[in-house]
């Protein structure tokens, strides 16, 4: 248990649907971030939210659009995907990226199948 | 750009062997941090060393960094099945907007 809960699990989902992804942290953490991992590439960072702010988006396509409505959750809403977004999705959190010495804690993904 | 690259990309040993994989990079940094990610799941942190340092130990891992070469190593000794992983380093760059960068990873199988 990392203290970090992605839901769901598992996403298959068209083309044209529209889905949202669920990140909670239980570690008192105020920065959280979304990556992405794809087969034989590294890790992409996407967003990164400080205190419930963005602080970076990392040239992420406007079909990704992510919300944090408090330092506990972080959401990314997801419409008109493409095969290529195929990937498991990522969140993490820290206690704040002004805490350099500090890991980043990960959940355990969800797994998207754009069909 | 890609920070960290990992050497070599997959590595099978026997089970009580040790294990070494390492980490290059192109930047200044504030630390380097190595995690470990089992299949299906998330990334886990194993170790953080910070630039100013040279060695650090943890349980039966041992992490060297050379800031003079720009590289990084993971050694797991005596190792087990359980360890059979991927393991990715990740290095927060000096000066930078404090993200990590993380390198493609080294999947290690431990045979019993």
């Amino acid at each position: 248990e990392t203290g970090v809960t992605q839901t769901p699990r598992h996403l298959v989902m068209g083309m044209t649907n529209k889905k949202s992804l669920k990140c909670e942290q239980h570690l008192g953490h105020n920065a959280m971030y979304w990556y992405k991992q794809s087969a034989k590439k590294p890790l992409e960072l996407m967003f990164v939210y400080n205190f419930k702010e963005q602080t970076e988006n990392n040239s992420v396509p406007s079909r990704f659009s992510p919300e944090c409505p408090n330092s506990s959750h972080l959401f990314l809403h997801l419409h008109t995907l493409q095969p290529e977004d195929s990937a498991l999705y990522l969140c993490a959190s820290s206690p704040g990226q002004g805490f350099v010495f500090w890991p980043q804690h990960f959940g355990d993904g969800t797994r998207l199948s754009i069909l | 750009s890609q920070q960290g690259e990992e050497d070599p990309q997959a590595l099978s040993i026997q089970e009580g062997e040790n294990a070494t994989m390492n980490c290059s990079y192109k930047t200044s940094i504030n630390n380097l941090q190595w995690y470990r990610q089992n299949s299906g799941r998330g990334l886990v942190h194993l170790i953080l060393i910070r630039s100013n340092e040279r060695e650090k130990h943890s349980g039966r891992l041992r992490v060297t960094l050379d800031t003079s070469k720009k590289s990084s190593s993971l050694l797991i000794t005596a190792s087990r099945a359980a360890d059979t992983a991927s393991y990715f380093c990740a290095t927060d760059e000096a000066g930078g907007a404090q993200k990590l960068v993380f390198g493609q990873g080294t999947r290690l199988t431990i045979n019993p």
